[in-house]
């Protein structure tokens, strides 16, 4: 099995700041790696698929990169809604979709 | 717009089964995949199991192989994951999700919260 890891586990930043969250995979995936933002009781929402496509109505400060085992989501400019904790999960394997544990942004 | 609307919370008592229910809408059921991805209290996201909504073609987790089934009916554009032989680390909440051609989660339901409870 694919196993997901993400770094750091948290993180405090304040608005305005870039942040960049990191996500490995245990080995190549490709570009077949989707990041995910959740708040606390929501469901998820999908915000980058495929590595670096930005997902439909997600704003243009977040983006992604990487390939093979190693992506990284940037917020280029940090805004009050974006406090959250960001998922990374690979579409590479099936049929397991892991998901990496997660990276908790709350204000420094 | 695209809508997944989910069942209500339940309780279950240990070696009980549940089945949740993801209506669909705004969106022609049958050309995309259903997955199923469950949240324990403070915990991580867990990826249970996909189905494709046109043919009924299934992948299930493998800890969950033989206690989970993922269906759909289309003409109701309505998905159903059945959990059986609870226990208490089922206790979670548990989403659907739209799943687009990269495999990615793009529209999700509300979450049904199942509470595993003697």
């Amino acid at each position: 099995d694919i196993q997901m890891t993400q770094s750091p586990s948290s993180l405090s930043a304040s608005v305005g700041d870039r942040v960049t969250i990191t996500c490995r995979a245990s080995q190549s995936i490709s570009s077949y790696l989707n990041w995910y933002q959740q708040k606390p009781g929501k469901a998820p929402k999908l915000l980058i698929y495929a590595a670096s496509s930005l997902q439909s109505g997600v704003p243009s400060r977040f983006s992604g990169s990487g390939s093979g085992t190693d992506f990284t989501l940037t917020i280029s400019s940090l805004q009050p809604e974006d406090f959250a904790t960001y998922y990374c999960q690979q579409s590479y394997s099936t049929p397991e979709f892991t998901f990496g544990p997660g990276t908790k942004v709350d204000i420094k | 717009q695209v809508q997944l609307v989910q069942s209500g919370a339940e309780v279950k008592k240990p070696g009980a089964s549940v089945k949740v229910s993801c209506k669909a809408s705004g969106y022609t059921f049958t050309s995309y995949g259903i997955s199923w991805v469950r949240q324990a209290p403070g915990q991580g996201l867990e990826w249970m199991g996909w189905i494709s909504a046109y043919n009924g073609n299934t992948n299930y987790a493998q800890k969950l192989q033989g206690r989970v089934t993922m269906t759909t009916d289309t003409s109701t554009s309505t998905a159903y994951m059945e959990l059986r032989s609870l226990r208490s680390d089922d206790t979670a909440v548990y989403y659907c999700a739209r799943t687009n051609p990269w495999l990615a989660f793009d529209y999700w339901g509300q979450g049904t919260l199942v509470t595993v409870s003697s």
